[in-house]
């Protein structure tokens, strides 16, 4: 079985950049989270989902980000404008909300100069 | 107040020696769930176990082995003759039952020599 799928694996942009971050959960799965990695912060929680509604995006740290969830199977992270602050490993999970389970994907890994 | 205490932030045992990653969480609630992932080097997150509140029933899984203990709101884990594969960052998790969200703890650098 696919797991969690994120594009792209690495992105390097400029300052003011729009920045389009990709995932498809596991199919199946109900829940869907965006977290973000950094070496200062570790590892922080941007906004959940649980069937494509958004229910806590208060980790989202400002007006420049934003996600969706059109459907069951794809859910957008947007950086605009990006900038350098931005730069880290940003985390797609999905899993089953009755379950309390939550599997990774591969990560991006977006510098931004 | 931190959810997920992982005390040790850097641990370097020598291959085949014993290794055990702390744990210590807190919550109010009477049904939650703790999970452990690993983190290799190359950055992906593995999960690796998933135990409920109810279940205090110690795990083992080959080389890894897991403790979890209510009284004293641990779950801690073990490696047993650690590899040098083993070496990673390990990350302790709570998720709750009351809403979907998952705390994490800081994660433990376990680095095995050879």
């Amino acid at each position: 079985d696919a797991g969690v799928i994120q594009s792209p694996r690495h992105e390097v942009t400029e300052m003011g950049q729009e920045v389009t971050l990709r995932c498809k959960p596991i199919s199946g799965h109900n829940s869907l989270f965006w977290y973000r990695q950094t070496m200062m912060r570790g590892l922080e929680l941007l906004i959940y989902f649980n069937n494509n509604v958004p229910i806590d995006d208060s980790g989202m740290p400002e007006d420049r980000f934003s996600a969706k969830m059109p459907n069951a199977s794809f859910s957008t992270l947007k950086i605009q404008p990006s900038e350098p602050r931005d730069s880290a490993v940003y985390f797609c999970a999905s899993g089953l909300a009755e379950r309390n389970t939550q599997y990774f994907g591969p990560g991006t890994r977006l510098t931004v100069l | 107040a931190q959810k997920v205490t992982q005390a040790q932030t850097e641990i370097s045992v020598v291959e085949k020696e014993d290794v055990t990653l702390d744990c210590v969480y807190e919550t109010r609630d009477t049904t939650y769930y703790l999970f452990w992932y690993k983190q290799p080097p190359s950055g992906e997150l593995v999960f690796l176990i998933r135990r409920n509140s109810f279940d205090e029933q110690n795990e083992i899984s080959g080389r890894y082995s897991w403790n979890f203990q209510k009284s004293t709101s641990s779950f801690n884990f073990t490696i047993t003759a650690s590899q040098v594969v083993d070496s990673a960052v390990y990350f302790c998790a709570l998720s709750e039952d009351t809403g979907n969200q998952f705390y994490f703890g800081t994660g433990t650098s376990l680095t095995v020599i050879p």
